[in-house]
């Protein structure tokens, strides 16, 4: 089993609608999770981290945790177009400095 | 702050050379990150520096991959000899190193070995 796994997509979305883009992962250790966007030939840049169980809302981007489903979500509110790209999940263990990456959920909002 | 520098930004080579990916990380930042992204693995953790001293290598595929860090602004990443199976995307990133701090990556070197 993969250490973070996430849907490979493409997830489509009309221009407007929410995109909710899932995480699972496999370790109970892993303390803080972080969403990076990767625009196509670009380096990935950070959107938000979250390490609390519940909601961290951050303009139109929320991040869902539930430890005990060992689940997390990237919710999108008004998606444009200038959103497609793809999302990556990531995770840091306690203890640990490294950030762990899933392979990635390609996001496409349609005009 | 110019951001994290990578170069060369494309290397193309030939199987059984040395190729060397050079970083340069932002100034002040103490821990630095090698990555490497294909379509098959994602972005896969090569090895990072904390304080310039290697913490963790256990992602170095193979004796063929080296890395160094002589100082706080500058590391290398090498492979020698290269194979076609190393052709993928190389990222450095650096950051603070505080817990939640974020990862600040660098362009990126496209690397394709025939």
């Amino acid at each position: 089993q993969k250490e973070v796994e996430q849907n490979s997509g493409p997830l489509s979305v009309p221009e407007g609608a929410i995109a909710s883009l899932n995480c699972t992962y496999s370790d109970r250790g892993s303390q803080s999770f972080f969403w990076y966007r990767q625009y196509s030939g670009k380096s990935p840049e950070l959107i938000m981290f979250i390490y609390s169980n519940g909601d961290k809302e951050d303009g139109r981007f929320t991040a869902q945790l539930n430890k005990a489903s060992q689940y997390v979500s990237l919710l999108i509110r008004d998606s444009q177009p200038s959103d497609s790209a793809t999302y990556l999940c990531a995770l840091r263990r306690t203890g640990f400095q490294k950030l762990v990456f899933g392979t990635g959920t390609r996001l496409l909002v349609s005009p | 702050d110019a951001g994290v520098i990578q170069s060369p930004r494309h290397e193309v080579t030939e199987m059984g050379q040395e190729v060397t990916l050079r970083c340069k990380p932002i100034s002040g930042h103490n821990s630095l990150f090698w990555y490497r992204q294909t379509m098959m693995r994602g972005l896969e953790l090569l090895i990072y520096f904390n304080n310039n001293v290697p913490i963790d290598d256990s992602g170095m595929p193979e004796d063929r991959f080296s890395a160094k860090m002589p100082n706080a602004s500058f590391s290398t990443l090498k492979i020698q000899p290269s194979e076609p199976r190393d052709s993928a995307v190389y990222f450095c990133a650096s950051s603070f190193g505080r817990e939640n701090e974020k990862l600040f990556f660098g362009s990126g070197t496209q690397l394709s070995v025939l």
